[in-house]
């Protein structure tokens, strides 16, 4: 079965600095999400990205992250100067419809210090 | 504002009983519901969906219930198992917006 594949698992990383997670999304996917969940509670979007443009973010998507598809395989956010609050489990999917049949990575867990 | 969450932070059963979690939307544009299961560590993982136009839709040992009138949406699992212990969520979109989710349960099942 396809699967959307994030690296690395788990990125600690210093407050201030600047942090890449990675995405592989399925192959004929053409719709790329990210979404996060602090520790113990529920998932929050905060954005999707299609045609190499965003499509939707959400207020927690500030100046702070950025999104890019460099490649026709990798799908990146972008973290550029960590604060303590960032410190969550990131989560990538994509999807051939937009909104619809979701397929999620397992994650990158972020830990800022 | 509106968003989607669950009734209950944790539901504890014992294995063979059925289970019942509960959600909650307040938007009611929301056409398309799904119930998703994530084990510790892991990522979200689809179980089961339904759209507005049906009140409800059955998989394997998994039903799913929309009522629309009073925006309830429930899934059940027959027979469960410790294996189905996890946290489940809801989750809601309307037609050309991301999927938003809910809190989530927790679901324990002992032997």
């Amino acid at each position: 079965e396809p699967e959307v594949t994030q690296t690395p698992s788990h990125q600690v990383t210093q407050m201030g600095q600047e942090v890449i997670l990675r995405c592989v999304p399925i192959s004929n996917h053409l719709y790329f999400y990210w979404y996060r969940q602090i520790l113990g509670q529920k998932v929050e979007f905060l954005v999707s990205f299609y045609n190499n443009e965003i499509s939707e973010k959400s207020e927690i998507f500030d100046d702070q992250f950025s999104v890019e598809r460099p490649d026709g395989s990798n799908f990146t956010l972008k973290i550029r100067s960590t604060k303590l609050e960032d410190s969550a489990m990131y989560f990538c999917a994509s999807s051939e419809v937009f909104g619809y049949g979701y397929t999620f990575g397992s994650g990158t867990r972020l830990t800022v210090v | 504002g509106e968003s989607v969450g669950l009734h209950l932070p944790t539901l504890s059963v014992q294995e063979g009983d059925n289970s019942i979690i509960n959600c909650a939307y307040s938007n009611s544009a929301s056409d398309y519901f799904i119930w998703y299961k994530q084990e510790s560590g892991k990522g979200p993982q689809f179980i089961i969906d339904i759209r507005s136009n049906m009140d409800k839709r059955q998989g394997q040992r998994v039903t799913v219930l929309l009522n629309k009138t009073v925006k309830h949406l429930s899934l059940q699992i027959a027979a469960t198992q410790p294996g189905d212990s996890a946290v489940y969520f809801c989750a809601e979109n309307q037609a050309g917006t991301a999927l938003i989710f809910g809190k989530g349960t927790t679901l324990s099942v002992s032997s």
